[in-house]
């Protein structure tokens, strides 16, 4: 079963950085695209980027772009994000999650997701 | 930029009836539009792509259907265990969801 394992959330002022870590396993990584959405305190889904399985692309919400940054290590089976310049609205859960396609192009369907790390950007 | 506007907010139904859940884009998405069910402290699981195809291991008593601008989620026999928030999705947007209570 296809698993998705994030980590590096925690309470970071506003202004500061912060990298996120989803480490993936029982799948071919190297196959897929990968996402990362993240949900507010109370509020719905919002995506927030996409890298391609290779790397080559990167693609990023308005309300990122800019300040984060996606990354993958395919070697390690891993997928990153670095937040810098963090608001007080970044405060939310965030997920990794596997694009649908096996072709590794991007679908942006999300048929597997992790239980998400929560991030507060508070003073 | 596609806006995606799920009706009604809230659906207070009973075990064994039927929900429909409504999802209407801003423009045409033609048949590229997915749902998804979340519940509290889980991970959001995909039940529908491409508007119609069930996603693997979703029971049948899932459906979905509509192209263009409007598309439905419909729940045959509600269970337990499908008490739950209902999102639409197309690519970058996510509708603002639809909570199925407990009546």
């Amino acid at each position: 079963q296809v698993q998705l394992v994030e980590s590096g959330g925690g309470v970071v002022q506003p202004g500061r950085s912060l990298r996120l870590s989803c480490a993936a396993s029982k799948f071919n990584f190297i196959g897929y695209a990968m996402h990362w959405v993240r949900q507010a305190p109370g509020k719905g889904l919002e995506w927030v980027a996409l890298i391609s399985y290779d790397g080559s692309k990167k693609y990023y919400a308005e309300s990122v772009k800019g300040r984060f940054s996606i990354f993958r290590d395919n070697s390690k089976k891993t997928l990153s994000l670095q937040m810098n310049s963090l608001r007080v609205e970044d405060t939310a859960v965030y997920y990794c999650a596997r694009d649908f396609s096996n072709d590794g192009s991007g679908s942006f369907y999300f048929d597997y997701w992790g239980q998400g790390t929560l991030v507060t950007v508070s003073s | 930029e596609i806006v995606l506007t799920q009706s009604p907010a809230t659906l207070s139904l009973s075990p064994g009836e039927r929900a429909t859940l409504s999802c209407r884009a801003s423009q045409s998405v033609s048949s590229y539009l997915a749902w998804y069910q979340h519940k509290p402290g889980q991970a959001p699981r995909l039940l529908i792509y491409d508007a119609s195809n069930r996603a693997t291991d979703i029971p049948a008593r899932f459906s979905g259907s509509g192209s263009g601008t409007d598309f439905t989620l419909t729940i045959s026999s509600l269970e337990t265990e499908d008490f739950a928030v209902y999102y639409c999705q197309q690519r970058s947007n996510f509708g603002g969801g639809t909570k199925v209570e407990i009546k």
